[in-house]
């Protein structure tokens, strides 16, 4: 079935490095995809998110890339800081019109000052 | 995000009892969500409404019931809840176009002892 995971469950980096999140996704019909952030307590935030016709997007410190041959998302943040401290999902939309969104699991991102 | 808001944020309740959580949106989106968060499970989409009109079963509806009061409110009910319904809950919201992201509420922590 489709599925959406991630390569890595826990990443500790130092403060000021830069950190990578990875993604792997199994439907290749997938034609967009959404990074989140989800701080203890609080509901997941929108990050960034790419469409299939794109190989990278940027945004204010954080990119994504996609590389669709290999069914793979990763997402990027320059000069991490604490505040990045979170766990991150990654989620595909499988269904073309948006209201199926299927996540992965999440990646807890530890910055150490 | 203060534009989709949950209450109650938290509540313990009996084995049996029927409770309702509630999502209020102010970013006037057609399109609204519950899904529910565990352990290792990641988010798993339980409703989806596309409209007032437009309610829709998602992966895990067993045990629950939605009302689409408005195009701004949404509720989940549970009948008689049951301890393996004990999870955190989160609201979302999307436009109706193609690409449109969910943003979520902060969510309801619920206890079904």
């Amino acid at each position: 079935g489709e599925s959406v995971g991630l390569h890595l469950p826990t990443l500790s980096v130092q403060e000021g490095d830069n950190s990578i999140i990875n993604c792997a996704y199994s439907n290749s019909a997938s034609d967009y995809f959404i990074w989140y952030k989800q701080e203890s307590g609080k509901g997941p935030q929108f990050i960034i998110d790419i469409r299939s016709n794109m190989d990278k997007r940027q945004g204010q410190r954080v990119t994504v890339l996609l590389n669709k041959t290999v069914k793979h998302l990763s997402l990027q943040i320059a000069a991490t800081q604490p505040g990045d401290s979170a766990v991150y999902f990654c989620a595909e939309n499988s269904g073309g019109s948006n209201y199926k969104l299927t996540f992965g699991k999440g990646t807890l991102l530890t910055v150490n000052p | 995000d203060a534009d989709v808001t949950q209450t109650p944020r938290n509540r313990i309740t009996k084995t049996g009892k029927r409770i309702m959580l509630e999502c209020s949106q102010t970013k006037g989106h057609d399109r609204m969500y519950w899904y529910r968060q565990d352990p290792g499970l990641g988010l798993r989409l339980i409703y989806y409404s596309f409209d007032v009109k437009d309610i829709n079963k998602g992966e895990i509806s067993d045990g629950y019931s939605v009302s689409r009061q408005a195009q701004a409110k949404f509720s989940l009910s549970l009948e008689s809840a049951i301890p393996n319904q004990t999870a955190l809950y989160f609201c979302a919201t999307s436009t109706s176009g193609t690409f449109g992201t969910q943003y979520f509420g902060p969510g309801t922590r619920l206890l079904v002892l």
